[in-house]
């Protein structure tokens, strides 16, 4: 399986802060790199997809990039709303992992 | 806009059969395109994803299950079941049906927690 990994864990902000949370595959995965959102007693909410395509809905502060192993997601300015655990998934190979989420807090 | 829905027992006793189900609102099932997905959450743990099918009835499994699983399609009803068995604790977990095109899962059910124990 590919492993996802990442960093950091746990993330203390502020609002009106600009945040980034690195996500790493064990292999090469092109751009099949999924960012969700998941607040508690919530299903995950796609926010990007294919590394840095916006899902419709989805404030354009979010931001992502990133190609082959190493990915990041960015909040440019952070919202009341915004804290929460984020999971990056890929999809380049079955089964699909996610990683371990960042709690942003 | 699409819904997804889980139903089924919410205490399993050990060794015995897991069963779920999703009810898709808003969409089609048989419309083709998507891929009809189970995920779960263990408790305080991150994301497993654990299948798929689509309308045709194709399956992809996550092969740390394959051997203890089987989804299923109703397109009459325009839902897909879960069957996971012998289920242990380790089963325990808030299961998710969600929908996907590419591998991205754009629409989920609000999940349910599934707990096994006798």
């Amino acid at each position: 399986d590919i492993q996802m990994t990442q960093s950091p864990s746990s993330l203390s902000a502020s609002v009106g802060d600009r945040v980034t949370i690195s996500c790493r595959a064990s292999q090469p995965i092109n751009k099949f790199l999924n960012w969700y959102q998941q607040k508690p007693g919530m299903a995950p909410k796609l926010l990007i997809y294919s590394s840095s395509t916006l899902q419709s809905g989805v404030p354009s502060r979010f931001t992502g990039s990133g190609s082959g192993t190493d990915f990041t997601l960015t909040i440019s300015s952070l919202q009341p709303g915004d804290f929460a655990t984020y999971y990056c998934q890929q999809s380049y190979k079955i089964p699909y992992t996610f990683g371990q989420g960042t709690i942003l807090e | 806009q699409v819904q997804l829905q889980e139903a089924g027992p919410r205490l399993v006793k050990p060794f015995q059969t897991l069963s779920l189900t999703c009810t898709v609102s808003g969409a089609s099932i048989t419309s083709g395109g998507y891929y009809w997905s189970w995920i779960r959450q263990h408790p305080t743990k991150g994301l497993q994803w654990i299948g798929f099918i689509y309308y045709s009835g194709y399956t992809d499994y996550n092969p740390s299950l394959k051997s203890r699983l089987a989804i299923s399609v109703d397109p009459s009803n325009n839902q897909f079941s879960l069957r996971l068995t012998s289920v242990t604790a380790a089963d325990t977990a808030v299961y998710f049906c969600a929908r996907g095109q590419f591998g991205e899962l754009d629409s989920w059910g609000l999940g349910t927690l599934v707990t096994v124990s006798s």
